[in-house]
């Protein structure tokens, strides 16, 4: 496509379910980063992944949280047993990297989710 | 610590007249820096980025950003304002040698009519 694209757009889950939440990058893209934006926030950064390097996981908050790429173009970011403090704008963005990059982010539109 | 700040959480400004949404940053060496847009319910857009060269940058929507070396400044600017320019704007900073960004709280800018 011809943007990042997310879904879903909204998710509403109860307290304890898992949830996933998915992310399609822009068609050669090697570069993907989750951010979760809380209300009135900033970015918090949560997890990058750059081609076949092992991604950077330093911002993942808890071992509830987790991700993946496959085949280097979409991602799944994973919510085991969700917390209400889980709520949250969940945004993907994409890059391309080439040496000396100096490239933007492309973002989606972002997950919301609700944890009742 | 590395540290990108805007120091307003809100700028209030009337259409017509000049605006500036004010950023500063705490980076090690000659950072690339960055403003975005999020307009309400969408995800971030980029507007413009300082890579070197001439201090004031131009970007997309007639906005500009200067760059101020001495002060560690990139403060976004636009000489008209726009209702339609309300939104939350965040600045952001890269280390030339490193991927991750760093960024800046955001500033709501509400432009009234």
């Amino acid at each position: 496509g011809a943007g990042v694209s997310q879904s879903p757009s909204n998710k509403v889950t109860e307290k304890g379910k898992d949830v996933e939440l998915r992310c399609d990058p822009i068609s050669g893209h090697t570069a993907l980063y989750w951010y979760r934006q809380s209300l009135g926030q900033g970015l918090e950064f949560l997890i990058y992944f750059q081609g076949n390097s092992a991604p950077d996981k330093s911002g993942l908050p808890s071992d509830r949280f987790s991700a993946e790429r496959t085949g280097g173009s979409v991602s799944t970011l994973t919510i085991q047993r969700t917390q209400q403090e889980d709520s949250a704008v969940y945004l993907c963005a994409s890059s391309l990297v080439r040496v000396a990059n100096t490239g933007e982010l492309f973002f989606g539109e972002g997950s919301r989710l609700t944890v009742l | 610590a590395q540290s990108v700040a805007q120091p307003e959480d809100q700028v209030n400004v009337a259409e017509g007249n000049p605006l500036t949404v004010k950023c500063t940053y705490s980076v090690s060496g000659n950072p690339y820096l960055f403003w975005y847009v999020q307009y309400p319910n969408r995800g971030l857009q980029f507007l413009l980025k300082y890579i070197t060269g001439d201090n004031l940058v131009k970007g997309s929507y007639g906005f500009e950003a200067e760059f101020n070396k001495s002060q560690t400044s990139f403060h976004l600017k636009k000489p008209s304002a726009l209702v339609s320019d309300s939104a939350l704007y965040f600045c952001a900073v890269r280390e030339r040698s490193n991927y991750q960004l760093i960024w800046g709280a955001g500033t709501k800018l509400i432009i009234k009519p």
